[in-house]
């Protein structure tokens, strides 16, 4: 079955370190995403990619980036990890809208603490 | 900005009782509302959607309803069970592969 993973699960770090979320499915889908999850802040999108080679910002984009090599994995990398970006990290990925859905599928989270 | 706004953040009902969530949404150019059941420790998943040229939209327990004048849309649980507890989220899709989600509603189904 298609599928979403994400990796790690749970990740321990300390300020200033670099660190990198890994996002890949299965579902050979155009478009991905990367949320996080605050309390009282709901889904807050970070990058988006429409594709291969494509990048785009999100509404809290600041400290964050992603590239796209390929259709399978959107990595999101924190350049040098602050207090404030502990937070629990969603993936996600929708077809293209042309197919009529806009449904997307998110992975299982990655919960980061930043130290 | 485009914008959702969620109520209530937190609701208790009784095993067997309704559960309602209301979503307002701010872009009129919005045409899809989909409806996220989160559990804990898990992501997201769909659990119904209804799209702008449609009022209303049911799948067994779980209803949907779209007021496109007033930018309202709800979510109905009916026959709540104890595994409906989890965290709802509304969302709007504006176009351009852009979603708006909702702050999120905590349900909790007493036994």
């Amino acid at each position: 079955d298609a599928e979403i993973t994400q990796s790690p699960r749970h990740k321990i770090t300390e300020t200033g370190r670099q660190v990198t979320l890994a996002c890949h499915q299965t579902w050979n889908h155009n478009n991905m995403f990367w949320y996080r999850q605050d309390l009282g802040h709901g889904l807050r999108l970070i990058h988006y990619s429409y594709g291969v080679q494509d990048t785009n910002k999100g509404e809290v984009s600041d400290g964050y980036s992603v590239s796209r090599s390929n259709t399978e994995d959107l990595p999101l990398t924190l350049e040098s990890a602050a207090s404030s970006q502990t937070s629990v990290y969603f993936c996600a990925s929708s077809e293209s809208p042309t197919s009529g859905s806009e449904t997307q599928y998110f992975g299982p989270g990655t919960r980061l603490l930043v130290l | 900005g485009e914008n959702v706004e969620q109520h209530p953040s937190t609701l208790s009902v009784q095993e067997g009782d309704s559960a309602v969530i209301k979503c307002t949404y701010s872009d009129s150019a919005s045409n899809y509302f989909p409806w996220y059941k989160q559990e804990l420790g898990k992501g997201p998943q769909l659990i119904i959607d209804i799209r702008s040229n449609v009022g209303e939209k049911k799948d067994q327990r779980i209803a949907v309803t779209l007021n496109k004048t007033a930018k309202h849309f709800s979510l109905h649980i009916t026959e709540t069970q104890p595994e409906d507890s989890a965290v709802y989220f509304c969302a709007a899709y504006t176009g351009g592969f852009k979603t708006i989600f909702g702050a999120g509603t905590r349900l909790f189904v007493k036994a």
